[in-house]
């Protein structure tokens, strides 16, 4: 079955940028729509973005002027940049997919485990 | 973007209760809502989709309802597995929104 595994650096420097990758293994990064959502500590959950399979990508408005997803096909991986981060980005950052191929979003059948990014000097 | 609000909150319940958690919307979504289950330091899991379908996988003890801008879960005989926080999550337009989250706790 399809599984994701968020990677990238635990710690980030405020002002700096904040990259991870997601890889996927069990099946093809080929179709769907696959997603970066966060979580702040003891908070609730936030879209960032997705990166449709053909590329398009669609991000949440309040991040979009520092968040760019993409898609490497032949790794089967997608990333997440965030630039300029303050601690306000510390959080847990899921990789997710969503269940529908194609058409309306249905949810996120497929998630990460989660890697947890701390902004701080 | 689209506001969802969950209640309650919080709320305490026993092993075999009849849980009822509401999500209300601030606009019509249609049925594009769907429902998770996270425990802590976990990631969510998929309940519920396009309003009332079940997630294959998912006990039938788990049922959604509604449509528009007022949508129900309701699991029917809680078990101790089901003590989690559960979302509600938007899926008509974008930005995608999550709901604030219902603790249910063991009374």
């Amino acid at each position: 079955q399809v599984q994701l595994q968020e990677s990238g650096p635990g710690l980030v420097k405020p002002s700096e940028a904040l990259s991870l990758t997601c890889t996927v293994s069990g099946g093809s990064i080929n179709y769907y729509y696959w997603s970066w959502i966060r979580q702040a500590p003891g908070k609730g959950l936030e879209w960032i973005g997705y990166v449709y399979y053909t590329g398009s990508t669609n991000y949440n408005p309040s991040l979009k002027s520092r968040v760019t997803i993409s898609l490497d096909t032949p790794k089967n991986q997608f990333s997440l940049s965030l630039t300029s981060v303050t601690a306000a980005d510390t959080a847990l950052y899921f990789c997710a997919r969503d269940k529908a191929e194609a058409g309306p979003r249905l949810g996120f059948d497929v998630w990460g485990h989660g890697t947890t990014v701390t902004v701080s000097s | 973007d689209i506001q969802l609000t969950q209640s309650p909150s919080f709320l305490s319940a026993s092993v075999g209760d009849r849980v009822t958690i509401t999500c209300r919307a601030s606009q019509g979504i249609s049925r594009y809502l769907a429902w998770y289950q996270q425990k802590p330091v976990k990631a969510p899991k998929l309940l519920i989709y396009s309003a009332s379908t079940l997630q294959s996988g998912v006990p039938s003890r788990f049922s959604g309802s509604g449509s528009g801008t007022e949508f129900t879960l309701t699991i029917s005989g809680l078990q101790p597995e089901d003590f989690a926080t559960y979302y509600c999550q938007h899926l008509n337009s974008y930005p995608l929104t999550f709901g604030g989250g219902t603790k249910v706790e063991i009374k």
